[in-house]
């Protein structure tokens, strides 16, 4: 079965500092790698998504990720954090029919 | 394009009571999930749905059900409501192949 670990529950850092949020995935044959945020109250949307191709994928917002077969890594990072950032983000990988979702990231934006 | 809607956004209920939390999209989208949300777990999908008339059960199914007899909606029916079933509730949906999924606002239920 497929899986992923998020390897923090929150991640303090100050405002327009860079920040990586980790993820790992168990492995598979095809892999297919989504990230999520939720902000304060509402639904998750969309930052980015790794299907093939490219290993560095670029999503909104600022924010981009690393596809890593070989540590079956896909972590998420931006090189300047703003407040606004400040936000739930969930790492999820695509199984037969369904996501499986990591247990999530809060990230805390300090000024 | 109203996307994914959830009804109620708050419920409160007592133990043993019965309710349906309502789900639509306008979307024509295939796949339809039910999730919840618990702080440090994550989303957890509870059923799941790839078309009308086709469900199948996630990783916490016990205490709901589900059915799905149009495309646009997937009502979630909780049967005999417990306190461990305190939690928010997320619909979300998504086309066919590696598609993104898109999410309702949720709905936050207490059980008492």
């Amino acid at each position: 079965a497929q899986s992923v670990t998020q390897l923090d529950s929150q991640v303090p850092v100050f405002e327009e500092a860079p920040v990586e949020l980790r993820c790992n995935y168990s492995s598979s044959v095809s892999v297919y790698l989504f990230w999520y945020v939720q902000y304060p109250n509402q639904g998750l949307q969309l930052l980015l998504k790794y299907l093939s191709g490219s290993t560095l994928v670029k999503g909104i917002n600022g924010f981009e990720a690393e596809f890593n077969k070989s540590q079956t890594s896909f972590h998420l990072r931006k090189p300047s954090v703003h407040i606004s950032d400040t936000a739930e983000y969930f790492c999820a990988v695509m199984g037969t029919y369904k996501y499986i979702f990591g247990t999530g990231t809060r990230l805390k934006v300090l000024a | 394009n109203a996307g994914v809607t959830q009804t109620p956004k708050f419920q409160v209920l007592k133990t043993g009571q019965s309710m349906t939390l309502q789900c639509a999209q306008d979307m024509n989208h295939e796949y339809m999930s039910w999730y919840r949300q618990d702080p440090g777990m994550g989303l957890r999908l509870i059923h799941y749905s790839v078309g009308a008339g086709i469900t199948d059960q996630g990783e916490v199914p016990n205490g709901y059900n589900v059915s799905r007899s149009t495309t646009e909606d997937f009502p979630l029916r909780l049967l005999s409501a417990a306190p461990s079933q305190t939690s928010v509730y997320f619909c979300a949906s998504r086309a066919g192949g590696y598609n993104e999924q898109f999410f309702g606002p949720g709905t936050r239920l207490t059980v008492l």
